[in-house]
């Protein structure tokens, strides 16, 4: 069974650009969450995609943004990049929320803001 | 408010000794659910154990041992014998239901940092 696969594993972008990251489930999870980690915030929240629908947010401002596919796969995006942006981005699943399992991770992006 | 808190930041031990990782959590819930994870150097975060706030039987699994203890808001990570391939940054999370709907949100606590010295 393939695990959570999270594309591109690296990635370094400029001041002010734009990203997309990606993020596929393991098969038959529906839902599908991001966290940010840097050195000074740790492990941070930004969202929960479920059945399509975000369910949950975290405390991040709106240049940091989500989808969810009819496959379950997920994407974020984030727009005017700024240097404080740079972390490694995970995604997590799992069936349909953590009452009854726990949270599967990928090995995330390290996003990189120069 | 939900936070975790893992007071030690980083733990350095020789192999063979016994550690304890603490974790202190903090929730309105009734219903909850604690969790351990492992991230080596490759970044993944790797689950070591899951716990309900109605089960509160401490649990052991080879050389990793958990004690649970609501009483003190406590989910306490024990190794046994550590290792070199121990030495990791482990996080203890939280994650609640918030009353009724399910949730894929983990808090997460700062992690300690453990070194393993052959």
């Amino acid at each position: 069974k393939a695990g959570v696969t999270q594309t591109p594993r690296y990635l370094i972008k400029t001041r002010g650009q734009q990203v997309t990251l990606s993020c596929s489930p393991i098969s038959g999870h529906r839902s599908v969450s991001w966290y940010q980690q840097t050195p000074g915030q740790g492990l941070q929240f930004l969202f929960e995609y479920f059945s399509e629908t975000q369910r949950n947010k975290g405390n991040f401002p709106g240049r940091f943004s989500g989808r969810q596919f009819s496959n379950s796969r997920s994407e974020m995006n984030v727009s005017t990049l700024e240097l404080g942006d740079s972390a490694l981005y995970l995604c997590a699943s799992s069936p349909r929320g953590l009452l009854n399992t726990e949270a599967f991770f990928g090995q995330g992006t390290r996003l990189t803001v120069v | 408010a939900q936070k975790v808190t893992q007071a030690q930041t980083e733990i350095s031990v020789v192999e063979k000794e016994d550690v304890t990782l603490d974790c202190v959590y903090e929730t309105r819930d009734t219903t909850y659910y604690l969790f351990w994870y492992k991230q080596p150097p490759s970044g993944e975060l790797v689950f070591l154990i899951r716990r309900n706030s109605f089960d509160e039987q401490n649990e052991i699994s080879g050389r990793y041992s958990w004690n649970f203890q609501k009483s003190t808001s406590s989910f306490n990570f024990t190794i046994t014998a550590s290792q070199v391939v121990d030495s990791a940054v482990y996080f203890c999370a939280l994650s609640s239901n918030n009353g009724s709907s399910n949730t894929g949100k983990l808090i997460f606590g700062q992690g300690t940092t453990l070194q393993v010295k052959p």
